[in-house]
């Protein structure tokens, strides 16, 4: 069963206008939530995280957004570029004394139009 | 800058071969993860590690096993490779503390079995 979901496997949308990928979850244990971009051929690279206790965490143009009561969170992107243009993952952390596990979900391909 | 190297870009190897993809990590973390990357899937996470010489079964351990001799290396090992494991195996490691939540990647291996 999947614990992290993202449930739309694509997303496009104009160059300088806002995207908005969502991400859904299962597991309240969750301690923090992070956002992965993925180019073809290399290895995610971290974006954003968001802390379980907080609602919004702001980087530049990113923003994450954290409902914990709908187990829910959104990565906007304001304004979209093109260079945005990759797989985005969805990653969940449960940290359990000293370990740790990170689970992600199926991503979603975001391409932005010039 | 953090370092999570893994051993090849690109490996073809035949059925029923035994076959090691290692990582290299040079930050010191306790965390290291294995990954497999498969289109419509996203990333399952295959085995884990939080000490040297612990292990932890990811969501999808079957034909693997794993080795952690040393804090900075988790090596992948396929008894026997089927076709089915043909795929891209991204290893990650991370230093989990309240405020550091990242999880660095290693660039890929992309693994075909004939």
């Amino acid at each position: 069963d999947q614990q992290v979901k993202q449930n739309s496997p694509s997303l496009s949308v104009q160059e300088g206008r806002i995207s908005i990928l969502n991400c859904d979850y299962t597991n309240s244990m969750f301690d923090y939530f992070l956002w992965y971009k993925k180019y073809p051929a290399e290895g995610p690279t971290f974006l954003i995280s968001i802390s379980s206790i907080k609602d919004k965490n702001e980087d530049g143009r990113f923003t994450v957004f954290l409902n914990k009561s709908a187990k829910h969170l959104s990565l906007h992107i304001v304004p979209s570029q093109p260079g945005d243009s990759a797989v985005y993952f969805c990653a969940a952390l449960e940290i359990t004394g000293a370990n740790s596990k990170l689970t992600f979900g199926k991503g979603i391909t975001l391409s932005v139009r010039p | 800058d953090v370092k999570v190297t893994q051993s090849s870009r690109y490996l073809v190897k035949r059925t029923g071969e035994k076959v090691f993809l290692e990582c290299v990590q040079d930050m010191d973390h306790e965390n290291m993860f294995w990954y497999r990357q498969d289109p419509g899937l996203g990333l399952r996470l295959i085995y884990f590690s939080y000490d040297v010489k612990m292990k932890e079964k990811g969501d999808i351990p079957e034909g693997y096993s794993v080795s952690r001799e040393k804090k900075e290396r988790f090596s992948l090992i396929l008894e026997s490779a089927s076709t089915n494991q043909t795929s891209m195996y991204l290893c990650a490691s991370s230093l989990i503390r309240d405020t550091d939540t990242e999880a660095f990647f290693g660039q890929g291996t992309r693994l075909t079995v004939v």
